[in-house]
């Protein structure tokens, strides 16, 4: 698995824009670089995911650089509720012998945000 | 939206006890995951499973784990004689076709108890 890079914490006050790096250095042409994050005592939540053009959704932006060897995660304006543990993950298929198996999403220790009223 | 849920949210077993952690993935998925996740620690994966069988595991899914999908919605996991170790939050995760650009959606766990 590619490996990403990623502060052990940030700090936000409420109702600023959050930008969480992360570095990817080896990534590969066919992973696709996805963010997870999870609330205390939560299961993991899918926030976004990109491949090589920056994303929109609800929750956040994705904003990937243009060799694809880091990304930063924006909120644009935390709140409470978004102090969690945000993951930086990388997903790629692998052929194994003609039989393509998925990856599956493995964590790391990820960035922990919090933010401060 | 859809959620995958987790049954019992909490679990207390004594050791060398067998315990089954149950989920019911999103109806329409067709690949699963048990995660766990030690307190303090990250989350790690255990094991994947499609089409009825394992379609990749971790180390740490030994001869005493096992899955399964009884029936057309419940997929469980097993633990055979649990250990003090085992006691941790165990998350469950499907996904409609476990692509690298799909997401997973994981239900809210269970926390198992060894004492």
């Amino acid at each position: 698995d590619a490996k990403t890079t990623q502060p052990n914490s940030m700090e936000s006050n409420e109702e600023e824009p959050v930008h969480l790096p992360c570095n990817h250095s080896t990534i590969s042409g066919t992973d696709y670089i996805h963010w997870y994050r999870q609330l205390p005592s939560q299961g993991p939540e899918y926030v976004i995911h990109g491949l090589t053009s920056n994303v929109n959704n609800r929750m956040a932006s994705l904003a990937i650089a243009e060799d694809r060897k880091s990304s930063t995660l924006i909120l644009h304006r935390a709140t409470l509720r978004d102090a969690a543990v945000y993951y930086c993950i990388l997903r790629d298929a692998t052929d194994l012998n003609m039989k393509t198996s998925y990856d599956k999403v493995i964590f790391g220790p990820g960035t922990s945000l919090s933010v401060i009223p | 939206e859809p959620e995958v849920t987790q049954t019992p949210s909490h679990q207390v077993t004594q050791m060398g006890q067998e315990v089954i952690l149950r989920c019911v993935p999103i109806s329409n998925h067709l690949y699963f995951y048990w995660y766990r996740q030690i307190l303090g620690q990250k989350v790690e994966f255990l094991v994947s499973f499609y089409n009825n069988e394992i379609s990749e595991k971790s180390e740490i899914f030994d001869d005493q784990f096992s899955v399964e999908r009884p029936d057309g919605s419940n997929f469980t996991l097993k633990i055979r004689s649990t250990k003090l170790e085992d006691s941790a939050m165990y998350f469950c995760a499907s996904s409609e076709l476990g692509q690298e650009n799909e997401k997973l959606f994981f239900g809210s766990g269970t926390q198992l108890s060894v004492l």
